[in-house]
């Protein structure tokens, strides 16, 4: 089955520079790669999602990069904010079945102000 | 608010006892999602509805676990004689239909005492 591996797994940046998280996911039939943002007793929450005909996607200061030869892809959050502070997990599915997302073991995000 | 939700959002139970949770998916969302959360680890997918019909099972839903989607509205999660093991945050999701958007509730937390 698929395997997602996220990196790093924790992460402090200063407000309003850049964070980057990476993962990288084993099965090259995966086509789908939402990235998910999960504050403390909450559920997760998509923040922006890439399918495999595309490679790169913009939402304001959110960009997610793919890179199907190597299999990784990455979020990207600029000018960073205090609010930007939770888990993020990046999640890979496949198209044909349940579409069920396997999920990476999440990077803890901490903005210094 | 139209999201999905979940109920109880915390359970505590005693080693040996039966619990039930609920999912109520997005309205006209045919495709129901349960997943299961441990501390400090991405969530793990259990198992899947398409309109009433499960379809998919993961290995991790032992024998005592079982998922229910009657009118292929709401769900429910059932686990008999709980576990200690069992303890965890209990996830659902819901989508419109294939190759779409899962959206997540807040989820159930379960601790076995």
């Amino acid at each position: 089955g698929e395997n997602v591996e996220q990196h790093p797994s924790t992460l402090s940046v200063q407000e309003g520079d850049s964070a980057v998280i990476k993962c990288t996911y084993s099965d090259s039939a995966s086509n789908y790669f939402p990235w998910y943002k999960q504050e403390l007793g909450k559920g997760p929450q998509l923040i922006i999602d890439i399918r495999s005909n595309v490679g790169e996607k913009k939402d304001q200061r959110i960009a997610v990069t793919l890179n199907k030869t190597a299999k990784h892809f990455s979020l990207h959050i600029t000018e960073t904010q205090p609010e930007d502070s939770a888990v993020y997990f990046c999640a890979a599915s496949q198209p044909f079945g349940n579409e069920k997302l396997t999920f990476g073991t999440g990077t803890r995000l901490t903005i210094i102000p | 608010d139209t999201g999905v939700s979940q109920d109880p959002r915390h359970k505590i139970t005693k080693r040996g006892q039966n619990v039930t949770f609920r999912c109520d998916p997005i309205s006209e969302h045919n495709r129901l999602y349960w997943y299961r959360q441990t501390l400090g680890q991405g969530p793990e997918f259990l198992t899947y509805f398409q309109n009433e019909a499960q379809l998919e099972k993961s290995r991790l839903l032992s024998d005592r676990f079982s998922a229910e989607r009657p009118k292929g509205s709401f769900s429910t999660l059932e686990i008999q004689r709980t576990e200690q093991g069992d303890s965890a945050m209990y996830l659902c999701a819901s989508s419109f239909g294939t190759a779409d958007t899962q959206y997540f509730g807040p989820g159930t937390r379960l601790t076995v005492l």
